[in-house]
């Protein structure tokens, strides 16, 4: 079992509509958990880094939080563009990386 | 400033045939790695290297092999290649070592795209 789950697998939203997208994750220790964006043919891009102490953190229309104590992140995508139709992958660093396996969004006009 | 280059971007080869695919930063950063993405899984890591002249083995580093002569270059060979080899790779670099944890920026190159018939 993926010590880092993500949800939902997929996921279609209208342009200017919000959307979260959820990481469960069972890796102890934490260290920090980071959210990627990664465009269809191209590397990952790094979106947001939280470590321990961090319950949110912020980049433009991205917005991911952490609950340490329940071992959960959002990321939270507000007035979604078209150029937000991407994978987003969560993650979560302990002893090494390990990364969820994504969530596919589109944003469709 | 390129950040992280690969190349080759596609390629196909015949079970049994060995290649390189080459990955270069220029940020002048400490640790570098590969990883291979499949379908419905995440990132997987193969090898990685936190300085020149180390290495060191991932999560699925066989059938590969690395070195680091230089801090920019970090090749990833194939030795006899199979199809379970089919996959997307990635090079990632980051300025340090402990980069898994500390809240350095870990950057990806753009990807390799590999088939092996």
């Amino acid at each position: 079992k993926n010590q880092v789950e993500q949800s939902p697998q997929s996921l279609i939203i209208l342009e200017r509509k919000n959307c979260t997208l959820q990481c469960n994750y069972t890796v102890s220790p934490f260290s920090n958990l980071r959210w990627y964006k990664q465009d269809t043919g191209r590397g990952p891009v790094s979106l947001t880094i939280m470590t321990f102490s961090e319950n949110t953190k912020s980049n433009g229309r991205y917005t991911a939080t952490l609950d340490a104590d329940t071992k959960q992140s959002s990321l939270h995508i507000t007035a979604s563009q078209l150029s937000d139709s991407a994978s987003y992958i969560c993650v979560v660093s302990a002893n090494d990386m390990r990364f969820g396996a994504g969530t596919r969004l589109t944003v469709k006009p | 400033n390129a950040g992280v280059t690969q190349t080759p971007k596609f390629q196909v080869l015949k079970t049994g045939q060995s290649m390189t695919l080459q990955c270069a930063q220029d940020m002048n950063h400490e640790y570098m790695s590969w990883y291979r993405q499949d379908p419905g899984m995440g990132l997987r890591l193969i090898h990685y290297s936190v300085g020149a002249g180390i290495t060191d083995q991932g999560e699925v580093p066989n059938g590969y092999n690395v070195s680091r002569s230089t801090t920019e270059d970090f090749p990833l060979r194939l030795l006899s290649a199979a199809p379970s080899q089919t996959s997307v790779y990635f090079c990632a670099s980051s300025y340090s070592s402990q980069a898994k944890f500390s809240g350095n920026t870990i950057y990806f190159g753009e990807g390799s795209w590999l088939t092996v018939v």
